[in-house]
């Protein structure tokens, strides 16, 4: 079974400044996908962002891009000019995709982003 | 666009109640799941859906039971509720799998459950 690590448990981060969230993972596999969720005080779990595992090029979308390793099963998460809108939870994220994927997602526990006015 | 919709929002329980959890969604997804988030743990599968038919049981199935007879529904059914099934709750589902973003989860806005 694949596992996901989060190992920061809280984070804090002055606005406009630059933060890195870390993700590792375990898996045998070489087919899959990695997110980053992004869970505000409403709950609501909003995709942040997206990578692939057999493309090199890491994935980036405006502020948020992300550091995929994939020899040493790294995923890590910068966020750019942090916003105070960007407190929240964030959670990592794999999904496999032999057999079909439709298993879903396997997540970390998280790590809680502080911004700081 | 509604996306996923569940409901209750909010639910006390007492133990040993029965009730079911809402979730529809209107993106016509052939993929819906079942997650519970308890605090500091992230999310935990419960049961998924490939298509109406078709269920099965993800990491954390025990007291819980699932049923699709659309391509729409997926509820989530607690029988005998126990304090340990105090969660919130989220539903999600996806087109499928693979690259151009069909296996990117839409989730609901999740149900607070208290079972005292």
């Amino acid at each position: 079974a694949q596992t996901v690590t989060q190992s920061q448990p809280e984070m804090s981060v002055q606005e406009a400044e630059t933060v890195t969230l870390s993700c590792t993972y375990d898996t045998s596999e070489s087919d899959y996908y990695l997110f980053w969720y992004k869970q505000p005080p409403s709950r609501q779990m909003i995709l942040v962002i997206r990578q692939e595992a057999y493309k090199q090029q890491n994935a980036t979308e405006n502020r948020f891009s992300v550091n995929f390793q994939k020899a040493a099963k790294s995923f890590s998460l910068k966020i750019s000019d942090s916003q105070l809108g960007d407190a929240a939870m964030y959670f990592c994220a794999y999904r496999s995709e032999s057999g079909g994927g439709a298993d879903g997602l396997t997540f970390g526990k998280g790590t809680h982003l502080i911004i700081q006015p | 666009n509604a996306g996923v919709t569940q409901t209750p929002k909010f639910r006390i329980l007492k133990i040993g109640q029965s009730m079911t959890l809402q979730c529809t969604q209107d993106m016509n997804h052939n993929y819906m799941y079942w997650y519970r988030q308890d605090p500091g743990m992230g999310l935990k599968l419960i049961y998924y859906s490939v298509g109406a038919g078709i269920t099965d049981k993800g990491e954390v199935p025990n007291g819980y039971n699932v049923s699709r007879s659309t391509t729409e529904d997926f509820p989530l059914r607690l029988e005998l509720a126990a304090p340990s099934q105090t969660s919130v709750y989220f539903c999600a589902s996806s087109a499928g799998t693979g690259s151009s973003g069909a296996n990117v989860l839409t989730f609901g806005a999740g149900s607070r459950l208290t079972v005292l």
